[in-house]
């Protein structure tokens, strides 16, 4: 069964003070990872798709990597603005995508 | 270049009645896709539509549960009758037809409407 966690669920951080968020997954043929940003009353804002192992991208203070079993969205120096839950999620062969339950991501000045 | 809109933002009614959530995708996108976020859970996947056709309905919970995409523009989601479990945020998202096999399907959210069934 195709499946996705995130660890941690909650997370809190000093701005400045790095960081990562882990999302694991097993899917039978995957077409690709994504990860979004979601704020509280908002749809998702689609951040990043990683599609093979090895693959890293970069926007900002934000640096996602994929291995063939977890991937991880590091946050450097982070700032109260980057508060926020971050979704990961994958897709299959058809289109849907699996999500995980989201880390929900505070940065404190 | 408007995103994809939902509509309403919000709906409360009680249990046994209809609603009908609308959803507009991105102009030009064929792929057109509901997703539901309940209470301490994660968004999970309803259907499914490239243009007007159903491509995977396998998402939906019951029949009280029908969408539609008329001439493959915006899409509807009727439930009725509403139960209690039906509460949460229903989610649409679309994304541009690529071709199968490569990789292109980046899928844009919009909103959501928050449904709550009393």
């Amino acid at each position: 069964e195709d499946q996705v966690t995130q660890s941690p669920e909650a997370l809190r951080l000093q701005e400045g003070e790095s960081s990562s968020l882990n999302c694991s997954y097993t899917v039978s043929g995957l077409r690709g990872l994504f990860w979004y940003r979601q704020d509280p009353g908002k749809g998702p804002e689609f951040l990043f798709t990683l599609y093979s192992a090895g693959e890293e991208k970069e926007k900002e203070r934000l640096k996602a990597t994929l291995t063939k079993k977890e991937s991880f969205l590091h946050i450097t120096a982070p700032k109260p603005e980057d508060s926020a839950t971050y979704l990961c999620a994958v897709q299959a062969y058809g289109g849907k995508l699996i999500f995980g339950q989201g880390t929900e991501l505070s940065v404190k000045p | 270049e408007a995103g994809v809109t939902q509509f309403p933002s919000h709906s409360v009614i009680e249990k046994g009645q209809t609603v009908t959530l609308r959803c507009d995708p991105i102009s030009g996108h064929d792929n057109l896709y509901w997703y539901r976020r309940v209470m301490g859970k994660e968004i999970k996947f309803l259907l499914h539509f490239v243009k007007e056709s159903k491509q995977d309905e396998s998402g939906m919970p019951n029949n009280r549960f029908l969408a539609e995409r008329t001439g493959g523009t915006y899409s509807t989601l009727k439930v009725q009758p509403a139960e209690l479990e039906d509460s949460g945020v229903y989610f649409c998202a679309s994304s541009l037809l690529g071709q199968p096999g490569l990789a292109t399907d980046t899928q844009y959210f919009g909103p959501g409407t928050r449904l709550t069934v009393l």
